[in-house]
């Protein structure tokens, strides 16, 4: 069982470069969301999707892009990176609204 | 506004020393509170889902207990695998999760 995949794992970039953070998952959910986790804070959602072709903002949606186009994948897009993204970033999807989350195992991403 | 509020912030206790992390909250129409443990370098995982005061859950040395304003976390003679942080997330009436920051938790062995 592979759960939630997420990949890169690790990822450097400079300001204003962008790049795709890519997130798939085999337990068929509808239901997938993007996290944000900083020092200090609690996780923080940036997107969510309640199924293929249905996207949605979250807390902190400023900056990052998502498209919803198969059940198992849900990407992630910076689209000009700066320094406050520096983060590691959480993919999580579920069977449900009030359902637990599945996460994956973040990307660490450092923007110079 | 909705809020969650975890403490204490980081917790040292030696192996098999019982103690308790708290999840405090202010939610409107409270739907469910969730724990997580978080390993480093990993993701959350869940642990306890709970939907109303006085409800208990228990897994192996775990028990979660949830009054009308906050959540408890006990951990009775823990054992150092149980090192982890600890996450506790509210759902509001209109199904958004609101995260508190995390307990860490080191037991020593």
């Amino acid at each position: 069982n592979a759960g939630v995949t997420q990949t890169p794992k690790f990822q450097v970039l400079k300001t204003g470069q962008s790049m795709t953070l890519q997130c798939a998952q085999d337990m068929n959910h509808e239901y997938m969301s993007w996290y944000r986790q900083d020092p200090g804070m609690g996780l923080r959602l940036i997107h969510y999707s309640v199924g293929a072709g249905i996207t949605d903002q979250g807390e902190v949606p400023n900056g990052y892009n998502v498209s919803r186009s198969t059940t198992e994948d849900f990407p992630l897009r910076l689209l000009s990176a700066a320094p406050s993204q520096t983060s590691v970033y959480f993919c999580a999807s579920s069977s449900g609204y009030n359902s637990p989350l599945h996460f994956g195992n973040g990307t660490r991403l450092t923007v110079t | 506004e909705d809020q969650v509020t975890q403490s204490p912030e980081a917790l040292r206790l030696q192996e098999g020393e019982s103690s308790s992390l708290n999840c405090s909250y202010t939610v409107s129409g409270l739907r469910g509170l969730f724990w997580y443990r978080q390993d480093p370098g990993k993701g959350p995982e869940f642990l306890f889902t709970l939907y109303s005061a006085g409800e208990e859950k228990e897994k192996e040395r775990l028990k979660a207990t949830l009054t009308k304003k906050e959540s408890f976390l006990h951990i009775t003679a823990p054992k150092p695998e149980d090192s982890a942080t600890y996450l506790c997330a509210v759902q509001d009436s209109n199904y958004q999760l609101i995260w508190g920051a995390g307990t860490k938790l080191i037991i020593k062995p």
